[in-house]
């Protein structure tokens, strides 16, 4: 009964491609998220959309372009990946209600060789 | 942008100990959450804080939002080997929003 699901798990890939990480929640939240965690395991978001509207952007390469077909997903898509990318991406929903946390899928973990 | 300081930066106890760590605020929030995150997972939420002064437990978790606004301390009491991980504050306007994470404590318990 996974709330937040994130696909792939892993992903290995070369410099210079384009690679998508999908996600889904079934929580019924309105808000989802979208997270970089470096190798020092330093989590900092990137972007969030609230009813498939962009509320967040933080200073992201404009080589991320998030996108949200509804409000249940929220898929990140990467154009010419660098070494720099590699990384464990993870998603997250919340309603957009206060005192309503955010709830994390597992990761992606981004390899770029 | 503004800080975040999360200390200790990791943590070597024995089963059995109490553990305490913080995190302090340049700025003031309304709420303060704290995360763990198991290896090759994502992070959990174990306690959240939405009150100057209010202190929460969760069984051997305790959590106290500072009557300042500007930190928090999580407490874990009788240490066991499965409270290893890494452990994250965060701080937000409201717990829906953008949230800033500290940088974690890594919590090794040794049986």
């Amino acid at each position: 009964d996974t709330a937040v699901s994130q696909t792939p798990k892993y992903l290995v890939t070369q410099m210079g491609n384009d690679k998508s990480i999908k996600c889904e929640q079934n929580l019924g939240h309105d808000t989802m998220y979208w997270y970089k965690q470096d190798s020092k395991k330093f989590l900092k978001i990137m972007f969030s959309y609230n009813n498939k509207e962009l509320i967040i952007n933080e200073t992201v390469p404009n080589r991320f372009s998030p996108k949200s077909p509804d409000k249940a997903h929220l898929n990140l898509h990467i154009n010419s990946l660098e070494l720099g990318d590699s990384a464990v991406y993870f998603c997250a929903s919340s309603q957009n209600r206060n005192r309503q946390p955010q709830h994390f899928g597992d990761g992606t973990r981004l390899s770029i060789l | 942008g503004q800080q975040l300081n999360q200390s200790p930066q990791s943590m070597f106890i024995q089963e059995g100990e109490d553990v305490s760590m913080n995190c302090t605020s340049s700025s003031i929030f309304n709420t303060w959450l704290w995360y763990k995150q198991d290896p090759g997972e994502g992070p959990v939420l174990l306690i959240a804080l939405y009150k100057a002064g209010e202190l929460t437990s969760n069984g051997r978790l305790t959590a106290q939002f500072g009557i300042t606004r500007k930190d928090s301390f999580l407490n874990i009491s009788a240490s066991i080997p499965s409270d290893v991980g890494i452990y994250f504050c965060a701080r937000g306007e409201t717990s829906g929003s953008r949230l800033t994470f500290g940088e974690g404590t890594q919590l090794t318990v040794n049986p």
